[in-house]
């Protein structure tokens, strides 16, 4: 059973406009909501992170909104550029639990000039 | 800053082969984790390792299994190479503590396939 959905699965947005990705979640034991951008060719790396303490959080053109009640979190990509361009994987992680993350199935992002 | 290497980039093999797939990281990190990534089936976790000669299954240990002889090289091993084994390989590190403490650095991949 898939813990952490994500949609869409592909994402083709034009130069300048705002990408939004969203996930949802099943299990209220999740505390740690991190977001993985891939570009082609490389491995994820971190891009942002959230805890459910907060409902939005902010790194330049990068948000992340969150919604506890509705166990849902989204990652919002401002005024975005070609170069943003990669596959963003959404997880969830639960102190209570394992070493592991679980992540989404991922998004591949277009961003067309 | 961290680096996370995998031996190969690219890897050819024949079915039934003993396959060896290698990680090394610089970061003097505890944790070190195989994933295995497959369009439209996301990262799903094959091993873990949060010590020398300590493994954990991940979500899809099956056909596989892995060595860590040392804190900073983690093996991943096919013991029998099968087609359905054909996939992008990811090694990734973290300190210890879950992942939700620290954030996983991963390699760029080894893309294997058999044939």
């Amino acid at each position: 059973q898939q813990q952490v959905k994500q949609s869409p699965q592909s994402l083709i947005v034009q130069k300048g406009g705002i990408s939004i990705i969203n996930c949802a979640y099943e299990n209220t034991a999740f505390d740690y909501f991190p977001w993985y951008q891939q570009f082609p060719g490389k491995g994820p790396a971190l891009l942002i992170a959230i805890r459910p303490d907060v409902s939005e959080k902010k790194e330049g053109r990068f948000t992340i909104s969150f919604n506890k009640s509705a166990k849902q979190f989204s990652l919002h990509i401002m005024d975005s550029q070609p170069g943003d361009s990669a596959t963003y994987f959404c997880a969830a992680y639960s102190g209570a639990g394992s070493y592991q993350l679980t992540f989404g199935k991922g998004t591949k992002l277009s961003v067309i000039p | 800053d961290v680096k996370v290497t995998q031996s190969s980039r690219y890897l050819v093999k024949r079915t039934g082969e003993k396959v060896f797939l290698e990680c090394v990281q610089d970061m003097d990190h505890e944790n070190m984790f195989w994933y295995r990534q497959d369009p439209g089936l996301g990262l799903r976790l094959i091993y873990f390792s949060y010590d020398v000669k300590m493994k954990e299954k991940g979500d899809i240990p099956e056909g596989y299994s892995v060595s860590r002889e040392k804190k900073e090289r983690f093996s991943l091993i096919l013991e029998s190479a099968s087609t359905n084994q054909t996939s992008m390989y990811l090694c990734a590190s973290s300190f210890p503590g879950g992942q939700g403490i620290w954030p996983l650095h991963f390699g760029n991949g080894t893309r294997l396939t058999v044939t």
